[in-house]
């Protein structure tokens, strides 16, 4: 069973345009929503991350949105710039301990 | 201060043989755990160490084991290869805590 499912899969955004990834989840025992950034040759970067207890947090131009009664939550990316030009997965576990499920991953091209 | 390394970088074994895969923790860091990310797909949980014990383990078959050392450093070793088996592997370290840093993977091709 797929525990989490993102979209889009691919996502071509402006620069200074708004990007939005979203993700859907099923295990309502998961208490811990992170998003993790990958560039190509890299691992994967941990960008941001919420807990259900807040419907939002905002960390410069990176904003995590979480409905808890719709099990979803999204990344938006404000001002997107070339350089956030990554491979975006959502992912989704229990706060107390360190086993994530991902999600299939974004791939985000923003042009100049 | 270092962050995770990964050895080797590439790698490339055939059907049947064994291979091992080796991490270096960020210094300070405790837990290990190490994932499989299929082309084009996000990291799978594999299992995760703790202390030098096994802590978890994701949904991988038994020639798929693990081990950590006292400085926490880990080996990640595949038995009897498949072809199913190519993936990036990611390993990645945390202080007990929830922010993971993963190191940048070794890429294993089955032939």
């Amino acid at each position: 069973q797929q525990q989490v499912k993102q979209s889009p899969q691919s996502l071509i955004v402006q620069k200074g345009g708004i990007s939005i990834i979203n993700c859907a989840y099923e295990n309502t025992a998961f208490d811990y929503f992170p998003w993790y950034q990958q560039f190509p040759g890299k691992g994967p970067a941990l960008l941001i991350a919420i807990r259900p207890d807040v419907s939002e947090k905002k960390e410069g131009r990176f904003t995590i949105s979480f409905n808890k009664s719709a099990k979803q939550f999204s990344l938006h990316i404000m001002d997107s710039q070339p350089g956030d030009s990554a491979t975006y997965f959502c992912a989704v576990g229990p706060y107390n301990f360190n086993k994530f499920y991902f999600g299939s991953g974004t791939k985000l091209n923003v042009k100049p | 201060e270092t962050g995770v390394t990964q050895s080797p970088t590439h790698l490339i074994k055939t059907r049947g043989q064994q291979v091992t895969l080796r991490c270096s923790s960020q210094s300070g860091h405790n837990t290990v755990s190490w994932y499989q990310q299929a082309l084009g797909q996000g990291p799978q949980f594999i299992f995760q160490y703790y202390r030098e014990e096994e802590n978890g383990r994701g949904n991988f078959p038994p020639r798929f084991s693990g081990l950590q050392f006292p400085n926490y450093s880990s080996e990640l070793n595949v038995n009897a290869l498949e072809l199913d088996d190519s993936a990036l592997y990611l390993c990645a370290s945390s202080l007990g805590g929830r922010e993971q840093f993963f190191g940048p993977g070794t890429r294993l091709t089955v032939l």
